[in-house]
């Protein structure tokens, strides 16, 4: 049962150009969702979060839209560069009442020159 | 502020050998976590500590493993006899509010 799901596994964009990763859930309990960047042999570093009472929300050239209606969010990021390329994944947590945070299986970004 | 530490980085075991990682939280941090994440997939929760406590275990943690936090500080994770299903990455997180700061983990192979 993937409750959070990426249906991208890969995105390529040039540099410069608007990158736009997406997002499905289907548990309604969440309303806590945040976006995490993996490089290879490093841990998951947090990114951007989202509480469900907003629906867009902005960090520099990072921004989380959130669309309950549509179980969906999604995140730009302008412009591109080539230190973005990593595995992002997206977390969801409020379920529960200690955060534990359900992922999606990530989507690979490679932002070329 | 040093982050949160994951020992060791690496470790190859045999089947049927058990095996121990260390996590060190972010200092003051009074909430920590264990997730494990296998080739192509997310972090998929194991247990979370409040404190000492430990209040919530996934039913992926089987009776081979354990995990403790004495004095609320850092924590431990032990497999007990190791079957080469366990190899996978385990990530350590911890927390005061809602932003969980991760690891870099411990990857584990059972040959």
């Amino acid at each position: 049962d993937q409750q959070v799901k990426q249906n991208s596994p890969s995105l390529s964009v040039q540099e410069g150009r608007i990158s736009i990763l997406n997002c499905d859930y289907t548990n309604s309990m969440f309303d806590y969702f945040l976006w995490y960047k993996k490089y290879p042999a490093e841990g998951p570093t947090f990114l951007i979060s989202i509480s469900s009472i907003k629906d867009k929300n902005e960090d520099g050239r990072f921004t989380v839209f959130l669309n309950k209606s549509a179980k969906h969010l999604s995140l730009h990021i302008v412009p591109s560069q080539p230190g973005d390329s990593a595995v992002y994944f997206c977390a969801a947590s409020g379920d529960t009442g200690f955060q534990k945070l359900v992922f999606g299986t990530g989507t690979r970004l490679l932002v070329s020159p | 502020d040093t982050g949160v530490s994951q020992n060791p980085r690496h470790k190859i075991t045999k089947r049927g050998q058990n095996v121990t990682f260390r996590c060190d939280p972010i200092s003051e941090h009074n909430r920590l976590y264990w997730y494990r994440q296998t080739l192509g997939q997310g972090p998929e929760f194991l247990t979370y500590f409040q404190n000492e406590a430990q209040l919530e275990k996934s039913r992926l943690l089987s009776d081979r493993f354990s995990a403790e936090r004495p004095k609320g500080s850092f924590s431990t994770l032990e497999i007990q006899r190791t079957e080469q299903g366990d190899s996978a990455m385990y990530l350590c997180a911890s927390s005061w509010g809602d932003i969980q700061y991760f690891g870099a983990g411990t990857r584990l192979s059972v040959l």
